[in-house]
């Protein structure tokens, strides 16, 4: 079954307004990380968080590892923001499970 | 910091060719993978490996070998391309910190088939 789901599938804001995505994933993992993408882009790794809340720059992100849930808080958000936002989780053997994204547009 | 390259950037190649991948990553990771990205499906892995000449299967290996003579690099190849493997392929490493295991990605490589 599909280990990770992400939510919304897609997102659309006017700038400056706050962005709130979220990861459910359906086993136990020993890493979570959030992934951002442009269009045609590679995967830029934004933040890893296990467990607890961590904060850089504009991003938050707060895991419950018991109640495998992850969310990623970007406030303020900005044009630059636009793209597709991937969460990803290891289960502890080294092979990481990924999430379809969230598409995030950001409109000025 | 290090970097991941992948090579080529494109790989065009006709119906039931045989094509390789080559990833090269300078961080000393020991773990690296290849997964696959289809539009609308999210990233797979195809293959991994936790070490020289190690070789894990991931879920969509079917199709795929793959290659790790060094710890610096690893290949994948597509062992008889067809047109709905049009995708791009991510090369990734890891490393295990006290943290967790953190991922970092190359490029990317686009597979054409005519």
């Amino acid at each position: 079954g599909q280990q990770v789901q992400q939510s919304p599938s897609s997102l659309v804001l006017q700038e400056g307004e706050n962005a709130e995505l979220q990861c459910n994933f359906s086993s136990t993992a020993t890493q979570l990380q959030w992934f951002y993408q442009s269009p045609g882009g590679s995967l830029v790794s934004l933040l890893s968080n296990p467990s607890g809340t961590k904060h850089t720059g504009r991003l938050t992100s707060t895991t419950v590892t018991k109640e495998r849930r992850s969310s990623l808080h970007i406030s303020s958000s900005q044009t630059t923001d636009s793209g597709t936002y991937l969460c990803a989780i290891d289960t502890g053997y080294q092979n990481f499970y990924f999430g379809k994204g969230t598409s995030l547009t950001v409109i000025p | 910091g290090g970097i991941i390259t992948q090579t080529p950037k494109f790989l065009i190649g006709q119906e039931g060719q045989k094509l390789t991948l080559k990833c090269q990553q300078n961080f000393n990771h020991d773990t690296m993978y290849w997964y696959r990205q289809d539009s609308g499906k999210g990233l797979r892995l195809i293959y991994y490996s936790i070490t020289e000449n190690d070789l894990q299967k991931g879920d969509l290996s079917e199709g795929y070998d793959a290659s790790r003579e060094k710890k610096s690099s690893f290949s994948l190849t597509v062992t008889s391309a067809q047109k709905n493997e049009m995708a791009v392929f991510l090369c990734a490493s890891s490393i295990d910190r006290n943290s967790g295991n953190t991922l970092y990605f190359g490029e990317g490589s686009r597979l054409i088939v005519v």
